[in-house]
């Protein structure tokens, strides 16, 4: 069964301080993996996903990830916090066993601090 | 850029009550999904359609949900009656391809229902 684990519901970083969001998947196929971004009261936003090219994803707003089949993970970084990054960020895991279907995390709520 | 369209953005109703939710999604998207977020959790799937069928309904609560896209583009999620446990965010999404590919789902703003 495909599932995704998000270590750490809260995260507090300082503002310029390096972001790291970790993210823990499992599937027994070789899966896709994406990580959106929630603001208050808003849609996901996709920032990026992985889906068996380049192993290091560039997302937006300066995010990037890493895929790392041996450790079966997927962490989200971003070098410099701004503030604007404060949200709600979900890992979401789907192979081709699942079809289309999406499993989340149960998400990182981001703080960042001035 | 084309977004997943839902309306309304907040709902406030009472138990009992029926409450209907809508969802236009990407124009040409084939494959539509409905999830409902409690707070503080990842979205759960509800109904997922590819074009006009229901591809997995198998976490819909069909006893009070229904879900139809009847024409195969938007689509209304129905519950009746509402529950208190209903309380939650209802986001539809869309991506391009049918559900045996790998594809971005692309997610509306939500509608966030509210059962007094």
């Amino acid at each position: 069964a495909q599932s995704v684990t998000q270590l750490g519901s809260h995260v507090s970083v300082s503002e310029g301080a390096l972001v790291l969001l970790r993210c823990n998947y499992s599937s027994s196929v070789p899966p896709y993996l994406f990580w959106y971004v929630q603001y208050p009261n808003q849609g996901l936003q996709l920032l990026l996903k992985y889906t068996s090219a380049a192993t290091l994803v560039k997302g937006i707003n300066g995010f990037e990830a890493e895929f790392k089949k041996s450790e079966t993970s997927f962490h989200l970084t971003k070098p410099s916090a701004h503030m604007s990054d404060a949200a709600e960020y979900f890992c979401a895991v789907s192979d081709m066993d699942t079809g289309n279907q999406f499993y989340f995390g149960t998400g990182t709520s981001l703080t960042v601090i001035p | 850029e084309a977004e997943v369209a839902q309306s309304p953005r907040y709902k406030i109703t009472e138990k009992s009550q029926a409450v209907a939710f809508w969802c236009d999604p990407i124009s040409g998207h084939a494959t539509l999904y409905w999830y409902r977020q409690i707070l503080g959790q990842g979205p759960e799937l509800l109904v997922q359609f590819q074009d006009e069928s229901v591809v997995d309904d198998s976490q819909l609560p069909k006893d009070r949900f229904s879900a139809e896209r009847l024409k195969g583009v938007d689509s209304t999620l129905k519950i009746q009656p509402a529950e208190l446990g209903d309380s939650a965010m209802y986001l539809c999404a869309s991506s391009l391809v049918g559900w045996d590919r790998q594809e971005t789902q692309y997610f509306g703003p939500g509608t966030r229902l509210l059962v007094l």
